[in-house]
């Protein structure tokens, strides 16, 4: 069975921009996590989507969006983007219930200039 | 409040040595699991172990082996007989009534060849 995928895995954007990142999930998982991990902060949770909806939400702000299509298919947009957004943003994928393993993609790589 | 720290910024090993890595968590909830993962310089986030709040029987898979304390509130990983493959950031993690997972700092493993 195919792993999480996430595209694409390296991005440079200038400040004031806007990205979107793409993950698709292992077959049959229905749930999608975002995270961010930066040096200064570690690993942090950005959001949870589970049947295009958002289910959970970590401390973020408003510029850090997302959503999931019918095939569990994720985005993450993040508008306006700032220096600190620089970091490597990892996507997990579970069946949906709550309390499951969470299996991670390889990540996407942001560097905003 | 759910935390996760790893006390253990870095550690260095040389080949064949045995090392533990520790992690000590805090929560409220009764019903919780705790995972370790592996991130190696790629990036990806590989799943290790998980172990639930009830179950406290600690395990050995091949070189791996966990140690579970709920009286500590700890849950330490240990590698037997470490090989350079074993050279990787470990993160535990803490996992509570939803599927976002909280981190700890992470553990820097070097095994010198």
């Amino acid at each position: 069975k195919a792993g999480v995928t996430q595209t694409p895995r390296y991005l440079i954007k200038t400040r004031g921009q806007q990205v979107t990142l793409s993950c698709s999930p292992i077959s049959g998982h229905r749930s999608v996590s975002w995270y961010q991990q930066t040096p200064g902060q570690g690993l942090q949770f950005l959001f949870e989507y589970f049947s295009e909806t958002q289910r959970n939400k970590g401390n973020f702000p408003g510029r850090f969006s997302g959503r999931q299509f019918s095939n569990s298919r994720s985005e993450m947009n993040v508008s306006t983007l700032e220096l600190g957004d620089s970091a490597l943003y990892l996507c997990a994928s579970t069946m949906g219930q709550a309390l499951q393993t969470q299996y991670f993609g390889p990540g996407t790589r942001l560097l905003v200039l | 409040a759910q935390k996760v720290t790893q006390a253990q910024t870095e550690i260095s090993v040389v080949e064949k040595e045995d090392v533990t890595l520790d992690c000590v968590y805090e929560t409220r909830d009764t019903t919780y699991y705790l995972f370790w993962y592996k991130q190696p310089p790629s990036g990806e986030l590989v799943f290790l172990i998980r172990r639930n709040s009830f179950d406290e029987q600690n395990e050995i898979s091949g070189r791996y082996s966990w140690n579970f304390q709920k009286s500590t509130s700890s849950f330490n990983f240990t590698i037997t007989a470490s090989q350079v493959v074993d050279s990787a950031v470990y993160f535990c993690a803490l996992q509570t009534g939803a599927n976002n997972l909280f981190f700890g700092t992470g553990t820097r493993l070097t095994v010198i060849p």
